[in-house]
């Protein structure tokens, strides 16, 4: 069966640190992985999704970067984070074969930027 | 006007009672409908999907779609304590880049014991 990791599951960082969180999925191969955001009470927003290796499109233009080096792994980055960027971020991923059936998320990092 | 509206509550019942949670869409083209359920700091858990009209039942839970109403709705029979969560439905059109799958806001459902 398909696993999907996510880490750190809570940070806390100053504004200006760098940022890094990571997220793999087991048990499948060449996945649609992707990075949402949830702010407190408010949906999910879309901040990048990724289709392969290398591949990385972007939805909403701000102080985030994505990257996937490897099939199953997909890293969310930050080289200065700003107190905006606080908030709950959720990785996941759907089946290269059905992208738009369904779409599994990670247990989320929640960040808290001070 | 959003594409999915969700009434965000909070929704309060008592345990054991019938619970109906709704979304309504304006996209005609969505054929392919999630219900995920969401604790307190969790990632959204798919509870359920359908594609297209028609009821889909799993165990104390049934997901219905109208798309004539553009209506869709999640029913909780014998509610529990263990079903007070956050409640996203999502939808999309079939085989569509997941990039367009489209989320409600999430309605968050209070059982009381």
């Amino acid at each position: 069966s398909q696993t999907i990791h996510q880490w750190p599951a809570t940070l806390v960082q100053p504004v200006g640190s760098p940022l890094s969180l990571e997220c793999t999925v087991e048990g499948t191969s060449n996945p649609n992985l992707y990075w949402y955001r949830q702010a407190a009470g408010r949906g999910l927003q879309l901040l990048f999704y990724s289709v392969g290796i290398g591949q990385i499109s972007s939805e909403v233009p701000q102080n985030l970067s994505a990257s996937r080096p490897q099939d199953r792994q997909f890293i969310l980055s930050s080289k200065k984070l700003l107190l905006s960027d606080s908030g709950f971020y959720l990785c996941a991923w759907t089946p290269d074969s059905a992208p738009g059936n369904t779409i599994y998320f990670g247990e989320g990092s929640w960040l808290t930027v001070v | 006007q959003k594409e999915v509206e969700q009434d965000p509550g909070p929704l309060s019942v008592p345990e054991g009672a019938i619970v109906s949670l709704n979304c309504t869409y304006s996209n005609s083209a969505f054929q392919y409908f999630m219900w995920y359920r969401q604790y307190s700091r969790k990632g959204p858990e798919l509870l359920m999907y359908t594609y297209s009209s028609g009821n889909k039942e799993d165990g104390r839970f049934t997901a219905q779609v109208d798309k004539s109403s553009k209506y869709i709705s999640l029913f909780i029979r014998d509610s529990q304590p263990s079903d007070s969560a956050t409640y996203l439905c999502a939808m999309s059109t079939y085989y569509s880049s997941a990039s367009k799958i489209i989320f409600g806001s999430g309605t968050r459902l209070s059982i009381r014991p």
